[in-house]
């Protein structure tokens, strides 16, 4: 089975301040998705990346992706309080199932 | 924008019922899954549905559980004699293609 692992799974940071959260799988994938969930929500997909290298950036957030190291990561700058929320990593394998990470529960404090 | 929907957003019952939730997903996608999210843990993979069969299923996907697509739109997940342990957010989600996939806002099923 296809194990998805985050690190780190809870992250407690000050506004402004700077972070990385780190995602590692362990079989080959070509896709990898970083997803939020506030509480009590679904999941709202932030990232798609397709390819070796790939790095998207949506406002405060970066998300890069090295698919020979089988790692993936996103990058908070400057953060804020409504970037409070919990980060998931996924794959999918061959038959487009998707595998979740562990989740990274990330609290911003003002 | 289109959106994947699901039915009802909160489901309670007794221990050993039948329950069905509900999901419509986006018009013209072609893959549909469930998962599951057990409070505070990851989200879970069940099993996965394409050309009106199921195409993948995790081990949580036992005999207690079922999907159908009974009419061309909605999409359904029936879990016989529920346990306590099922009590659990469940997600619907399709894609167009097999990836990106679109999440509903959840069913919140609690087995009393």
């Amino acid at each position: 089975e296809l194990k998805v692992e985050q690190n780190p799974l809870f992250l407690s940071m000050q506004e402004g301040k700077n972070y990385t959260i780190y995602c590692n799988y362990s079989t080959t994938s070509d896709r990898l998705y970083w997803y939020r969930q506030d509480p009590g929500k679904s999941l709202e997909s932030l990232f798609v990346l397709l390819s070796n290298g790939a790095v998207k950036q949506e406002g405060r957030l970066m998300a890069s992706l090295d698919t020979k190291a089988r790692l993936s990561t996103l990058h908070i700058t400057a953060a804020v309080h409504d970037l409070s929320a919990t980060y998931f990593c996924a794959v999918t394998n061959t038959g487009n199932q998707f595998y979740f990470g562990t989740g990274t529960s990330l609290t911003v404090i003002p | 924008e289109p959106e994947v929907t699901q039915t009802p957003s909160h489901q309670v019952t007794q221990m050993g019922q039948e329950v069905i939730l509900r999901c419509v997903p986006i018009s013209n996608h072609l893959y549909f899954y469930w998962y599951r999210q057990i409070l505070g843990q990851k989200v879970e993979f069940l099993v996965s549905f394409y050309n009106n069969e199921i195409s993948e299923k995790s081990e949580i996907f036992d005999d207690q559980f079922s999907v159908e697509r009974p009419d061309g739109s909605n999409f359904t997940l029936k879990i016989r004699s529920t346990k306590l342990e099922d009590s659990a957010m469940y997600f619907c989600a399709s894609s167009s293609q097999g990836w990106q996939a679109f999440f509903g806002q959840g069913t919140r099923l609690t087995v009393v």
